[in-house]
């Protein structure tokens, strides 16, 4: 069954410092690999996606991700960090084997000092 | 309306009760997912529907949740006679083809007292 691990439950960073929060998959094919964002109160909202082709995905508000195979890692990343950014973060994977259903890390909470 | 919408927003109800939430998705979109969110669980998948049918049901926890799907569209999810553990944020999403990118609601939080 593939799993999702985001091993930092909570990270704090100043403004304007760059973020990379991590997440390592699980599963036996290449995968359809998402990063979510949460902010108190309000439903999840994708951030971007990584399919095929290009490793290095660009996503809303300034945020990308790498997609290495090698080790398992799907890590997002901004160069430069803004209050506002300070949310709850989910990496999530879809099988491509035929189930629909993302399973998601268990979240990395986000505060940013100003 | 360009997003998923949930009614209600907010749900308290006494232990032992039913309750029905309810999900309308993006038009046009066939997929429409529930999952949970508690804090002792993280993020679970519930149940999956393409059209009206529901090919995977695996996450509904026990015989007293249960889900329908009507017209292709709206979306409802019943948890019968309640119990204090039932207590999360519901959430639904939908998609359209072949990529899964699932769009969400923003939730209905459901309490039993």
């Amino acid at each position: 069954a593939q799993s999702v691990t985001q091993p930092d439950i909570h990270i704090t960073v100043s403004e304007g410092a760059s973020l990379e929060l991590r997440c390592n998959y699980s599963y036996g094919a290449t995968p359809y690999l998402f990063w979510y964002v949460q902010s108190p109160g309000q439903g999840l909202q994708l951030l971007l996606k990584y399919f095929s082709g290009d490793t290095l995905v660009q996503g809303i508000k300034g945020f990308e991700a790498e997609f290495k195979r090698s080790q398992s890692s799907f890590n997002l990343r901004k160069p430069s960090v803004h209050w506002s950014d300070a949310a709850e973060y989910f990496c999530a994977v879809v099988g491509t084997g035929g189930g629909n259903k993302l399973t998601f890390g268990t979240g990395t909470q986000l505060k940013v000092e100003l | 309306g360009a997003g998923v919408s949930q009614s209600p927003s907010n749900k308290v109800t006494e232990k032992g009760k039913d309750v029905e939430l309810r999900c309308d998705p993006i038009s046009g979109h066939t997929a429409l997912y529930w999952y949970r969110q508690s804090l002792g669980q993280g993020l679970e998948f519930l149940i999956y529907f393409q059209g009206n049918s529901a090919p995977d049901k695996s996450g509904l926890p026990s015989d007293r949740f249960s889900a329908e799907r009507t017209g292709g569209s709206v979306s409802t999810l019943t948890i019968q006679r309640t119990q204090q553990e039932d207590s999360a944020v519901y959430l639904c999403a939908s998609s359209f083809g072949r990529y899964n990118e699932q769009f969400f609601g923003p939730g209905t939080r459901l309490t039993v007292l």
